[in-house]
């Protein structure tokens, strides 16, 4: 069991968006500014889209943002578009050395 | 382009050491930055297990207290590559692992294709 929650899956038509949601508590997501997310296609390596909350890598589309409120930290896919359609994964420090990881959110895009 | 390639045995017996190797083209171990080994169990979260930066003489290895127990990281800078040992294995630690570069705190901006290591007898 994971120590960040996520949906399992999430799924949007195209041009539509989608929010995918990662909750943990305040020795976490709501302790630190250290939130990041990952794209990761079938057989791939992860692929950096968020870290430190809401910053994006250069490179990245500005279609995908994120925000955190409180303990729960939020990813927000706008014009979904197929080669969105990922298994997506946040992680945040827990304190020392300590990451914890959410377990993935399979994102479909009908 | 950085580039980065983990390397080992896809097979490891039950309580023996799993060693991998990550091998760094287009930058250098020794800027500073945290390279890191992370693994993910099929169809399952990230786990980080540890790093290693240095900076100069200076070398840094934090570790998941989880895992720090049975952890080795090392580097050979001359060969710009690092390595990751974890003793005593069991079939939980059968995973993909990944080598991954850290610009920044908790965050890993270039991975390796990552590698399967099973642990079976």
């Amino acid at each position: 069991q994971s120590a960040l929650t996520q949906p399992p899956s999430a799924s949007g038509s195209p041009g539509q968006s989608i929010t995918i949601s990662c909750t943990g508590t305040s020795s976490d997501i709501g302790g630190y500014d250290f939130v990041s997310w990952y794209q990761q296609h079938p057989g791939k390596a992860p692929k950096l889209i968020i870290y430190e909350v809401t910053k994006r890598p250069s490179g990245v589309p500005d279609r995908f943002s994120a925000s955190r409120s409180g303990n729960t930290a939020s990813l927000t896919v706008s014009g979904l578009q197929s080669e969105d359609e990922a298994d997506y994964y946040c992680t945040s420090c827990a304190g020392g050395n300590n990451l914890v990881s959410g377990g993935g959110t399979k994102l479909t895009v009908l | 382009q950085l580039q980065l390639q983990e390397s080992g045995p896809g097979l490891v017996n039950p309580s023996e050491t799993l060693s991998l190797t990550c091998s760094v083209s287009g930058d250098s171990l020794s800027n500073g930055y945290h390279w890191n080994w992370i693994r993910q169990p099929p169809g399952k979260g990230l786990e980080w297990i540890g790093s290693f930066s240095s900076g100069g003489d200076f070398w840094n290895t934090p570790k998941n207290p989880s895992l720090q127990s049975r952890v080795t990281i090392s580097a050979d800078t001359s060969k710009n590559q690092f390595s990751l040992k974890l003793s005593s294995v069991t079939a939980a630690d059968s995973a993909v692992y990944f080598c991954a570069r850290s610009p920044g705190w908790w965050y890993f901006d270039f991975w390796g294709r990552g590698t399967l290591v099973t642990v079976s007898s």
